[in-house]
C-alpha cells in the first residue's frame, strides 16, 4: 500500500493569506497525484489531477506542483470560500489512497 | 449535466448486510469505470472499490477483506455496492463517484452520498 501524509494536519489563516499544504507518498507516483476539497455535508470536489492541471471552473489561485514522492497545493490568496478540508489522493493504482487531509479554517 | 444519487444506507446491526445504489444521469454511464468512496464521521475519505465501465475488473481496499462486492447495471444507468458482515467500523457517508481517465484517474463527479450506521 502507498502510504500518503499531509502537513499540516491544520492551519488557521486569514482572507488573502497565501496557504502551502504538502503531501508526501511512500513510494514514487510520478504524476499521478489528485486535490480535493471538502466541506462538511458536502461531496469532495476536485480541484487538481495530475499533480498540476486545474480542474474545470476551478479558480486560478489553487495550485499544484511536485512529483514522485513530494507534492504542493498551494492557494495564491485566501477567499471565504476556501475554508474547507483538502486532501490529496494517488491514482497510480487502484487502491487509491487518501491522505488523511489538512483542514484550514479562520 | 453530471449527476449521481445515492441510495439504500440505513441502520443496521453488526454483521448484517445492505446494499448502496447508485443512479447515474446526465452522461454515457456505460464509458465510464467508477468507485465507491467512503468517509467515517470526523476521519478522511478511504476507496472502497473500482469497477470498469464493462466490469471485467473489479478492486477492493484491503480493509474489505472479501466483505463488500461491486457491480454495476449498464443497462440501468447504476452502480451498485453490496455489503455484508458489517461492522461498526463500517459506519460512515458513502459516496460514488466517477474514474476520469483523462484526468489520471482523479475522481471527477461525486455524489451526496448515503449514510450507512452500523450499531446493535
Amino acid at each position: 500500500d502507498i502510504q500518503m501524509t499531509q502537513s499540516p494536519s491544520s492551519l488557521s489563516a486569514s482572507v488573502g493569506d497565501r496557504v502551502t499544504i504538502t503531501c508526501r507518498t511512500s513510494q514514487n507516483i510520478l504524476t499521478y497525484l489528485n486535490w480535493y476539497q471538502w466541506k462538511p455535508g458536502t461531496a469532495p470536489k476536485l480541484l487538481i489531477h495530475t499533480a498540476s492541471t486545474l480542474q474545470s471552473g476551478v479558480p486560478s489561485r489553487f495550485i499544484g506542483s511536485g512529483s514522485e514522492t513530494d507534492f504542493t497545493l498551494t492557494i495564491s490568496s485566501l477567499q471565504p470560500e476556501d475554508f474547507a478540508t483538502y486532501f490529496c489522493q494517488q491514482s497510480i493504482n487502484t487502491q487509491f489512497n487518501f491522505g488523511p487531509g489538512t483542514k484550514v479554517d479562520l | 449535466e453530471v449527476q449521481l444519487v445515492e441510495s439504500g444506507g440505513d441502520l443496521v446491526q453488526p454483521g448484517g448486510s445492505l446494499r448502496l445504489s447508485c443512479a447515474a444521469s446526465g452522461f454515457t454511464f456505460s464509458n465510464y469505470h467508477m468507485v465507491w468512496v467512503r468517509q467515517a464521521p470526523g476521519k478522511g475519505l478511504e476507496c472502497i472499490s473500482f469497477i470498469t465501465s464493462t466490469s471485467s475488473t473489479t478492486s477492493y481496499a484491503d480493509f474489505v477483506e472479501g466483505r463488500f462486492t461491486i457491480s454495476r447495471d449498464n443497462a440501468k444507468n447504476s452502480l451498485y455496492l453490496q455489503m455484508n458482515s458489517l461492522r461498526a467500523e463500517d459506519t460512515a457517508v458513502y459516496y460514488c463517484a466517477t474514474y476520469c481517465t483523462k484526468c489520471s484517474g482523479a475522481f471527477d463527479s461525486w455524489g451526496q452520498g448515503t449514510l450507512v450506521t452500523v450499531s446493535s
